[in-house]
C-alpha cells in the first residue's frame, strides 16, 4: 500500500525554468517531509525537508511547499539546470524529527533538464 | 571514505544460492538502516537498527532475509534461498539517530540479480 505518491515519473524541463516536483501522501500521521535526490550508479542524497508546524522551505533554488489539508507537496526548483536532472523521490516520516526508519519513499519522478 | 560503503556493487547469482551484503555506515552514525529499489518501485523499507536495540525487522518480506550488526558498526544483509523476485538494488543508510531530523546517508548500493 503505497502511502506516498509522486503521480508523474517523468519531468521534462528547460533550462532556467521552473520545476515543479509534486507529492501526494495519505496517512494522516506523517509530520515530516523530505525531499531525495538520486543519480544513475549512486545512492539518493538529502535534498530539502520541511516539519508539517511549517508551509514552505527554502533553500537556494530549492523550495517546499507543504498543503497539510491537501495532503500534498511540492518541490519548486529555480532555476532548473541541467545538473538537476536526477530522480527526485519524496518521503515522509510520521515521527516527530524523523527517526529515518519510518520513512516512506515515492516511486520518485525522473527529472530531465534540457539546454 | 567517509561516506556509507557497500559491498559488493554488483552480484550475479542463481536462484537457489545465499547472498550476503555488506555495509560499512558512517563513522559515529547509531541508526543504520536497509532498503531496497526494485526496478520500476519506490525504496522499500527492510530492516533498521539502533543502538544496542532490538532491530524493527518488520520489512523484511520473508524469513529468508535477515540481518545483523556487529559492534554496533558493519552490517550484513543476508538472503537465503535467493529468487528472482529478490533482483533489486539494495541501499544501506546511516544517521545519527532518533531524535534527529530524519535525514539518512545512503551507500551506493549493491546491484543485486538472481538467474
Amino acid at each position: 500500500d503505497q502511502q506516498v505518491k509522486q503521480n508523474s515519473p517523468s519531468l521534462s524541463v528547460q533550462e532556467g525554468r521552473i520545476s515543479i516536483l509534486n507529492c501526494d501522501y495519505t496517512n494522516s500521521m506523517f509530520d515530516y517531509f523530505l525531499w531525495y535526490k538520486k543519480y544513475p550508479a549512486e545512492g539518493p542524497t538529502f535534498l530539502i525537508s520541511i516539519s508539517s508546524i511549517k508551509d514552505k522551505n527554502e533553500d537556494g533554488r530549492f523550495t517546499v511547499f507543504l498543503n497539510k489539508s491537501a495532503k500534498h507537496l511540492s518541490l519548486h526548483i529555480v532555476p532548473s539546470q541541467p545538473g538537476d536532472s536526477a530522480v527526485y523521490f519524496c518521503a515522509a516520516s510520521g515521527s516527530p524529527g524523523g527517526s529515518g526508519y519510518a520513512l516512506n519513499f515515492g516511486k520518485g519522478t525522473s527529472l530531465l533538464v534540457t539546454p | 571514505g567517509a561516506g556509507v560503503s557497500q559491498s559488493p556493487s554488483n552480484k550475479v547469482t542463481e536462484k537457489g544460492k545465499d547472498v550476503e551484503l555488506r555495509c560499512d555506515p558512517i563513522s559515529g552514525h547509531t541508526a543504520l538502516y536497509w532498503y531496497r529499489q526494485s526496478l520500476g518501485q519506490g525504496l522499500e523499507f527492510l530492516i533498521y537498527f539502533q543502538g544496542n536495540s532490538a532491530p524493527d525487522k518488520s520489512g523484511l518480506p520473508s524469513d529468508r532475509f535477515s540481518a545483523e550488526r556487529t559492534g554496533g558498526s558493519v552490517s550484513t544483509l543476508t538472503i537465503q534461498r535467493t529468487q528472482q523476485e529478490d533482483s533489486a538494488v539494495y541501499l544501506c543508510a546511516s544517521s545519527f539517530g532518533p531524535g534527529q531530523p530524519g535525514e539518512l546517508f545512503f551507500g551506493e548500493g549493491s546491484r543485486l540479480t538472481v538467474l
